[in-house]
């Protein structure tokens, strides 16, 4: 059975650094690509960007360039999400899921709560 | 970047009712349409993918139609376990994007 696991809630304060994971199995880590998507409270949906693990290669929304960093460990076929410097309006839930190019979000993470605050 | 435009934003229907939401892209993207269900404190889940296809396990109740810029998505006869915000996706071109939402609720 396909999974994506996510990592735990996390609760930071302004400008400390995370890395979120999804944990990847049951089918071709590299034969899919991995997308993430921001929920903040009460919202609606909002695409980050995606990555190839095959051979990383990413595509940002314009609106997260910058702000978040997307990386794979094929080794381990886990995805990452990560923030340098976390601001409080970073809070969200953030969900990764797997795509086909062109394709839908078939499979998705159960979502990781990340509270920022002082 | 391709605007999505859900409408409406919000539905109050009765069980058993036919129900109609549509989805308009700023651009022509071709059948390049997704539908997702999202409950209160869960995932999204995939209904309906390349504008008409019907994700395996989803009840034959949702169907899917349109291409080029205007889509919907249609319950023919709303359960209780549909009552759910509704979002459609492009997966046309980056950076793909999401309508704003439809949120069914019980009348």
């Amino acid at each position: 059975e396909v999974q994506l696991v996510q990592s735990g809630a996390e609760v930071k304060k302004p400008g400390e650094s995370l890395k979120i994971s999804c944990k990847t199995s049951a089918y071709s880590f590299t034969g899919y690509w991995i997308g993430w998507v921001r929920q903040m409270p009460g919202k609606g949906l909002e695409w980050l960007g995606i990555i190839y693990p095959g051979d990383s290669r990413t595509t940002y929304s314009p609106s997260f360039q910058g702000q978040v960093t997307i990386s794979v460990d094929k080794s381990i076929t886990t995805a990452y999400l990560q923030w340098s410097s976390l601001k409080a309006s970073d809070s969200a839930i953030y969900y990764c899921a797997r795509q086909m190019v062109g394709g839908p979000f078939d499979y998705w993470g159960q979502g990781t709560l990340v509270t920022v605050s002082s | 970047d391709i605007q999505m435009t859900q409408s409406p934003s919000s539905l109050s229907v009765y069980v058993g009712d036919r129900v109609t939401i549509t989805c308009r892209a700023s651009q022509s993207i071709s059948s390049y349409l997704n539908w997702y269900q999202q409950k209160s404190g869960k995932a999204p889940k995939l209904l309906i993918y390349a504008a008409t296809s019907l994700q395996s396990g989803v009840p034959s109740r949702f169907s899917g139609s349109g291409s080029g810029t205007d889509f919907t998505l249609t319950i023919s006869s709303l359960q209780p376990e549909d009552f759910a915000t509704y979002y459609c996706q492009q997966s046309y071109s980056t950076p793909q994007t999401f309508g704003g939402g439809t949120k069914m609720e019980i009348k």
